[in-house]
């Protein structure tokens, strides 16, 4: 099993912001990593696969970017509607893992 | 435009079972594989089972390994989630994913959701 940490579990920041979230692997899964975003009672929404491809209709200030062990995904700019909790998941093997979560919440 | 839309939650007791559906539309279901991941309540996700796009390859968590049972009817364009002997940690929303496609599983097209609670 892929082990996955995720960081930070809680991120406060304010709209204009650069936020960056970690997502840390057990060992290296090359890139086969993707970025959710979800919101209160919604299911989660593809945001960036192949660690740094973005999805189609994902805004710009999107980015992911690592290899390996290590990936970040970057918010250039923070928006209102960002204001939601973002997973990493690997599927560089079975079983496929979720990290565990980062709340961006409002400072 | 891809659509996913499960049924099938409700309330049931410890030691029950329930059948959960998903329908799918907008794509062709024939040629993706289909996954199940929950998400308990107030906690993160988590991939449950895999089913290939022929039903060939199966993959379950080892936590409902023997206890879940994923299938499709390509058919009708249709995912179920055959789950017995259900435990109160098996209550989530459980949604129906589809495979990014080019045999990668990452989820892009994901339902709404069903809730199952376990619970005397």
């Amino acid at each position: 099993v892929i082990w996955m940490t995720q960081s930070p579990s809680l991120l406060s920041a304010s709209t204009g912001d650069r936020v960056t979230i970690s997502c840390r692997m057990s060992q290296g899964i090359s890139s086969y990593l993707a970025w959710y975003q979800q919101k209160p009672g919604k299911a989660p929404e593809l945001l960036i696969y192949a660690a740094s491809t973005l999805q189609s209709g994902v805004p710009s200030r999107f980015s992911g970017s690592g290899s390996g062990t290590d990936f970040t995904l970057t918010i250039s700019c923070l928006q209102s509607e960002d204001f939601a909790t973002y997973y990493c998941q690997q599927y560089y093997s079975f079983p496929w893992t979720f990290g565990q979560g980062t709340k961006v919440e409002i400072k | 435009e891809v659509q996913l839309v499960e049924s099938g939650g409700g309330l049931v007791q410890p030691g029950g079972s329930l059948r959960l559906s998903c329908a799918a539309s907008g794509f062709t279901f024939s040629s993706y594989s289909m996954n199940w991941v929950r998400q308990a309540p107030g906690k993160g996700l988590e991939w449950v089972s895999y089913i290939s796009s022929s039903s060939s390859t199966i993959y379950y968590a080892d936590s409902v390994k023997g206890r879940f049972t994923i299938s499709r009817d390509n058919a009708k364009n249709s995912l179920y989630l055959q789950m017995n002997s259900l435990r109160d940690e098996d209550t989530a929303v459980y949604y129906c994913a589809r495979e990014g496609g080019g045999g990668y599983n990452y989820f892009d097209y994901w339902g709404q959701g069903t809730l199952v609670t376990v619970s005397s």
